[in-house]
């Protein structure tokens, strides 16, 4: 089993629509939780944290966190084109140390 | 604030040779980590340092690789001699203590 597991994409969304991304992780010790978006050829870009259960909203984003289900979720709302990357969910215990699911690709057509 | 830089952005070696990886943090960030990504893999973790100490080298791969941060600062990460499946990306994030990882660009790292 993998540490970090994310749903398959690609994932093609239309401008203006919520992009729904998926993470589940193994470690029921992880503590603190992360969403980088990556841009073909770039570095990997934080775009959210979270390291309690619920929701955190930051602009267009909201980052969900279910402990007791091992579940984390990424939303983007009102999709734009620039929104278009693959999006890596990591996860970390108390050791620093990320663990990565293997991606996302999310394709927003305009 | 200047990000993470790391050089080369890329690399090319041939099988057998030596290549030098070199990070320099975000200027202030005690932690140091690095990171490697092969073909159609996950990122994977390397080491940690904090400050010139390492803290966490679980994920190094063998003993061909070695990572160094003389004084604090900025890191090198040696391949000695490279192989084949070295081939891939390699990160370098830094962050401050219990915060959030940023990363460098990568270096693409290819061993024919």
């Amino acid at each position: 089993q993998k540490e970090v597991e994310q749903n398959s994409g690609p994932l093609s969304v239309p401008e203006g629509a919520i992009a729904s991304l998926n993470c589940t992780y193994s470690d029921r010790g992880s503590q603190s939780f992360f969403w980088y978006r990556q841009y073909s050829g770039k570095s990997p870009e934080l775009i959210m944290f979270i390291y309690s259960n619920g929701d955190k909203e930051d602009g267009r984003f909201t980052a969900q966190l279910n402990k007791a289900s091992q579940y984390v979720s990424l939303l983007i709302r009102d999709s734009q084109p620039s929104d278009s990357a693959t999006y890596l969910c990591a996860v970390n215990a108390n050791d620093y140390k990320l663990s990565f699911g293997a991606g996302t690709t999310v394709t927003v057509r305009a | 604030e200047a990000g993470v830089t790391q050089f080369p952005s890329h690399s090319v070696i041939e099988k057998g040779q030596t290549v030098t990886l070199r990070c320099d943090p975000i200027s202030g960030h005690d932690n140091l980590y690095w990171y490697r990504r092969v073909m159609g893999k996950e990122i994977k973790f390397l080491l940690h340092f904090v400050k010139e100490s390492k803290q966490d080298e679980s994920g190094m791969p063998n003993n061909r690789f070695l990572a160094e941060r003389t004084g604090g600062t900025y890191s090198t990460l040696k391949v000695q001699p490279a192989e084949l499946e070295d081939s891939g990306v390699y990160f370098c994030a830094s962050s401050p203590t219990g915060r959030p990882q940023y990363f460098g660009p990568g270096t693409r790292l290819t061993v024919t």
